[in-house]
């Protein structure tokens, strides 16, 4: 099955702690993306990755990093200096023309 | 990329075509219109995208206008599955991934 991953589904940390998001995509794209989601709003653009060893930062890149030393993964890393980490975290990946979403790791931060 | 303004919300009967709207008025020349939706606490789906022409596929229809200022998305027979967040988005083709998605519209179909 083609597609993206992304573990855990649920995810819960303490305050102060690094907590990291994995996304694996078997789909041979060379894009590859995460988005932040907070109820009741659309996505909001942390980092994309358009080749293997480079990525940009996004709308809202504070607090976050991310790595992307293989074709397939693109791990996000939710540091300490995120002020606001507890939200619902989506990895994408595409084609030229095409975005494909993963199911989604809803983060939460007590 | 440009932006887009939708509804917050529609209602539609179970059954009947959903027409949803979207106003981009900034559009430029290179930039197409995607169409996805996202059914609660899921990734968003891709529905189908155009650049001026109007396009179908097995999931809807996508009308354009002339000026390419606005789009209608067309579910032409919409059922209770249909119900969910649909997201406008204008951005140029190989740019793909670095768009904005506002808020969308929340379509609800009803028995």
């Amino acid at each position: 099955d083609g597609g993206i991953t992304q573990s855990p589904k649920y995810l819960f940390r303490k305050e102060g702690q690094n907590v990291t998001l994995s996304c694996e995509q078997n789909l041979n794209h060379d894009a590859m993306y995460w988005y932040r989601q907070d109820p009741g709003q659309g996505l909001r653009l942390i980092y994309y990755s358009q080749i293997v060893n480079d990525f940009q930062k996004g709308d809202i890149a504070e607090g976050y990093s991310v790595s992307r030393e293989k074709k397939e993964s693109f791990p996000l890393t939710v540091t300490s200096a995120q002020k606001n980490p507890t939200a619902f975290y989506l990895c994408a990946s595409s084609s030229a023309y095409e975005q494909y979403f993963g199911p989604g790791t809803r983060l939460t931060v007590t | 990329d440009a932006k887009t303004t939708q509804p917050p919300s529609m209602d539609c009967a179970e059954g009947r075509a959903a027409n949803l709207p979207c106003n981009h008025s900034t559009i430029s020349g290179n930039e197409y219109v995607y169409w996805y939706r996202q059914i609660h606490s899921q990734g968003p789906q891709y529905i189908i995208h155009g650049l001026k022409n109007n396009e179908t596929n097995e999931m809807a229809s996508l009308i354009i206008t002339e000026d390419r200022k606005s789009s209608t998305l067309i579910l032409p027979h919409a059922t209770l599955r249909d119900t969910a967040v649909y997201y406008c988005i204008v951005r140029v083709w190989t740019n793909a991934g670095k768009s904005t998605f506002g808020d969308g519209t929340t379509l609800t179909v009803k028995p």
